[in-house]
């Protein structure tokens, strides 16, 4: 069974904080995923990477960076948090970018 | 915008009925999908269905997909009180950087009482 772990299930920062989510595959995919997910609004995609060292901005980016190093882990980096980007944050991998996704059991992080 | 919109947005019903819930796009695809999410949990997927295919099943679910009208529908039979989680659907899109994504709805929560 594929396995997406993610380093934390609750986070509690303070503003202006630098933090760090971390989002760890078993299956040898190529491509993982970063979401935020608010009520009423859905999962929107922050960033994907599809190969080590390779990403690609998705639809909300702007606050975060992210860091592929390893094949199997996909770090989420927050420069400097702020009160807005308290969320769940979903992580996921694909064999391919638009096939099924296999997600981690998600970090919710409140921000201070 | 949304690429894929769920109807209805909440669905409440009795354990032993069906459930139904509507999913529709804008852009063609090449594939549509279903997922579940237990309250505070990642998502599971639990159908992908091409947009070659008409209809899908997996156990008690059926899917079906109208490419045509830009529409699919998940059903779940014999509903039990365990199947109570969100159901989103996910349908292919093209990033701005020229890379397909997935693209998700927004849900419909679903409540089976025992």
């Amino acid at each position: 069974d594929v396995k997406v772990t993610q380093s934390s299930r609750y986070l509690v920062k303070r503003t202006g904080e630098k933090v760090f989510l971390e989002c760890v595959q078993d299956m040898d995919h190529e491509n993982m995923f970063w979401y935020r997910q608010d009520p009423g609004l859905g999962l929107r995609l922050i960033y994907f990477s599809y190969d080590v060292k390779m990403k690609e901005k998705g639809d909300i980016p702007e606050g975060y960076s992210v860091s592929r190093e390893k094949k199997e882990r996909f770090s989420l980096i927050l420069e400097s948090a702020s009160t807005n980007q308290t969320s769940m944050y979903l992580c996921a991998s694909s064999t391919t970018l638009y096939e099924t996704q296999y997600f981690g059991p998600g970090t919710r992080l409140l921000v201070l | 915008s949304q690429q894929g919109e769920e109807d209805p947005q909440a669905l409440s019903i009795q354990e032993g009925e069906n459930a139904t819930m509507n999913c529709s796009y804008k852009t063609s695809i090449n594939n549509l999908q279903w997922y579940r999410q237990n309250s505070g949990r990642g998502l599971v997927h639990l159908i992908l269905i091409r947009s070659n295919e008409r209809e899908k099943h997996s156990g008690r679910l059926r899917v079906t997909l109208d490419t045509s009208k830009k529409s699919s529908s998940l059903l779940i039979t014999a509903s039990r009180a365990a199947d109570t989680a969100s159901y989103f659907c996910a349908t292919d899109v093209r990033a701005q950087g020229g890379s397909e994504k997935l693209v998700f709805g927004k849900g419909t929560k679903l409540t089976v009482n025992p």
